[in-house]
């Protein structure tokens, strides 16, 4: 069975300080990973994939996300934090056996101190 | 460049009214469609998904059904909208690639409220 576990549902940190978002999940098979970002009242954006090509994954706006399969984990991170990323984040997996379904986690909702 | 429009973008509708949300997706074939619900500081609840034309696979049992009349075209609706039915619902597609899933892509969402 497939799941996706974010192990904070709130994150807090002050501008210009990393960022660490965990996410860990659970795959019978090879998994495609994903972290998404959504701004209040809006659609969900890809931040970056990982999909079995290199481990450590670069997306966009900073973002970077390391897939250990020993630790079932694909957390993300940033090396400082900015005003504009305070939303909320979804970690995803989907896989062969789960045919044409993404199963998302329940979202880490990230606030940035000023 | 592929896009994907909802609309609308906000509706008030009052309870045992029917429902219509549209989606459309262009610059792509045979995609993937998905209808999720999001309740206020929730994550993503899948509703339906649609591999094809006329195809629908419903996940959760309730007053709301779906449906594709064309290979881009998801509908989502209700004959009877229930106060629990006000959400954010997100319509997203995907395109298979070589057996592997590419990620999806989300629509810009439509706010229901029902009253």
């Amino acid at each position: 069975a497939q799941s996706v576990t974010q192990l904070d549902s709130h994150v807090s940190v002050s501008e210009g300080t990393p960022v660490l978002l965990r996410c860990n999940y659970s795959s019978s098979y090879s998994p495609s990973l994903f972290w998404y970002v959504q701004h209040p009242n809006k659609g969900l954006q890809l931040l970056l994939k990982y999909t079995s090509a290199a481990t450590l994954v670069k997306g966009i706006n900073g973002f970077e996300a390391e897939f250990k399969k020993s630790e079932t984990s694909f957390h993300l991170t940033k090396p400082s934090a900015h005003m504009s990323d305070a939303a909320e984040y979804f970690c995803v997996v989907s896989d062969y056996s789960t045919g044409n379904q993404f199963y998302f986690g329940t979202g880490t909702s990230l606030t940035v101190i000023p | 460049s592929q896009t994907i429009h909802q609309w609308p973008a906000t509706l008030v509708q009052p309870v045992g009214s029917p429902l219509s949300l549209e989606c459309t997706v262009e610059g792509t074939s045979n995609p993937n469609l998905y209808w999720y619900r999001q309740a206020a500081g929730r994550g993503l609840q899948l509703l339906f998904y649609s591999v094809g034309i006329g195809q629908i696979s419903s996940e959760v049992p309730q007053n709301l059904s779906a449906s594709r009349p064309q290979d881009r075209q998801f509908i989502l609706s209700s004959k009877k909208l229930l106060l629990s039915d006000s959400s954010f619902y997100l319509c997203a597609w995907s395109v298979p690639t070589s057996g592997r899933y590419d990620e999806q892509f989300f629509g810009p969402g439509t706010r229901l409220t029902v009253l």
